[in-house]
């Protein structure tokens, strides 16, 4: 059972921008760093923002990323059909010890 | 850079227990900055972190309280690599599972994903 929350469903023409919240608890995102995952389907998911708004070498920046308390939000701008896909946040849980996931976010390219 | 190349078998029995390994090349399992994860992904419910094995002064572990009492991780250092044990499957741990490679707080690195069906 994911403890943090996510829309099920978001999506946008090509060039548009597109956000997606996560919203987790004090004892998750309220207290650690937030990571976001691309998991396109028959694939591994791959790891796209980590310490809440950091993009590892070669994710573009049309990716961005920010945390607010207990909350975080993934944005994507310029909308690609490329990034047709399924988005997870993720953060430690110091209560639970160990990681918790969100409930999944999939972007449709209208 | 880090790789990760999961085996193990696509089929197991209720009541029996899976079993996958992970070998690591680019990194050692020992490494002090480094932890080593388990993940599934079904349909139904997302993505699950299992549980994590790491060196630090000595070995540890973190399991999914969902799963206490049936997941064992561990690490092997002669071969480089790292298991997953999940006892008493249930046609619910039907999943893709993953391996990775956690560093700097973040599942940098996965595996290719093994399916793994539960049934008689």
């Amino acid at each position: 059972q994911s403890v943090l929350t996510q829309p099920p469903s978001a999506s946008g023409t090509p060039g548009q921008r597109v956000t997606i919240s996560c919203s987790g608890s004090s004892s998750n995102i309220g207290r650690n760093t937030v990571n976001w995952y691309q998991h396109l389907p028959g694939t591994a998911p791959k790891l796209l923002i980590y310490n809440n708004n950091q993009r590892p070498s070669g994710v573009p920046d049309r990716f961005s990323a920010s945390k607010s308390g207990t909350s975080a939000s993934l944005a994507i701008s310029g909308l690609q059909s490329e990034d047709e896909a399924d988005y997870y946040c993720s953060a430690w849980d110091g209560s639970l010890n160990g990681y918790v996931f969100g409930t999944g976010t999939k972007v449709t390219v209208l | 850079q880090v790789q990760l190349q999961q085996s193990g078998p696509g089929l197991v029995k209720p009541s029996q227990t899976l079993s996958l390994t992970c070998a690591i090349s680019g990194e050692s399992v020992s490494s002090k900055t480094a932890a080593w994860n388990w993940i599934r992904h079904s349909p139904s419910r997302g993505l699950e972190w299992l549980g994590r094995t790491y060196y630090r002064s000595k070995w540890s572990n973190n399991y999914a309280v969902s799963l206490k009492g049936r997941i064992t991780i561990n690490p092997d250092t002669s071969k480089n690599q790292f298991s997953l044990q999940l006892n008493s499957v249930t046609p619910e741990d039907t999943a893709v599972y993953y391996c990775a490679w956690e560093g700097s707080d973040a599942l940098n690195v996965w595996g290719q994903g093994t399916m793994v069906t539960v049934s008689s």
